[in-house]
């Protein structure tokens, strides 16, 4: 069965330093979109992309973050210089239909900043 | 602003008994209703989803919920809790026109031998 993989499972870095958290969707999915969980807290939008381009961004997507599609399967997401309340999890989803929107979820990256 | 919330951060049920996980939302307009399952160290799983057709709505390793309207509700039931079944549940809303999840804040299941 398909499944949207993500890598690494676990990142650590020093804070300041730019990290890129990527995410093979599901093969023929079109819409993307980025997910944040700080530990024990709930799941929040970061961002959507569909065509190339962002569709639409939380208030916590701020410069700091970046999305691309650099081929025709991966998508990344980039905070250029990592603070320590970035540390969370991130989950990358796709979907191939904006009717129904179910989004199917990868397994995440657990970034820690230290 | 829309939003959606999970009553009771932590709900315990014996094994076998009946679980109901709460989950209300605020919007004016028709949502598209979801709840997913995390799993320890897992990613989100999709247990079942409400999208405008029939208000009951079975998922699967049994759970099922119901879409009520008037009440804005969207609760998750299940009628014989397993050991299985501990995890973290998350209820999420979504709407025409912008399609990003906004999730509740999580219930975390536990169930008792």
């Amino acid at each position: 069965e398909p499944e949207v993989t993500q890598t690494p499972s676990h990142q650590v870095t020093q804070m300041g330093q730019e990290v890129i958290l990527r995410c093979v969707p599901i093969s023929n999915h079109l819409y993307f979109y980025w997910y944040r969980q700080i530990l024990g807290q709930k799941v929040e939008f970061l961002v959507s992309f569909y065509n190339n381009e962002i569709s639409e961004k939380s208030e916590i997507f701020d410069d700091q973050f970046s999305v691309e599609r650099p081929d025709g399967s991966n998508f990344t997401l980039k905070i250029r210089s990592t603070k320590l309340e970035d540390s969370a999890m991130y989950f990358c989803a796709s979907t191939d239909s904006r009717a129904y929107n179910e989004q199917f979820f990868g397994p995440g990256t657990r970034l820690t900043v230290l | 602003a829309q939003s959606v919330t999970q009553l009771g951060s932590h709900v315990s049920v014996s094994e076998g008994a009946l679980v109901l996980l709460r989950c209300n939302y605020s919007s004016s307009v028709p949502p598209y209703l979801f709840w997913y399952v995390q799993y320890p160290n897992q990613g989100l799983q999709l247990l079942l989803k409400y999208t405008s057709a029939a208000t009951l709505v079975k998922g699967i390793n049994g759970f099922e919920a119901e879409f009520k309207k008037s009440e804005t509700s969207f609760h998750l039931t299940k009628p014989s809790a397993h050991m299985s079944d501990a995890a973290e549940y998350f209820c999420a809303v979504s709407y025409t026109g912008t399609y990003k999840y906004i999730f509740g804040t999580g219930t975390r299941l536990k169930v008792l031998a």
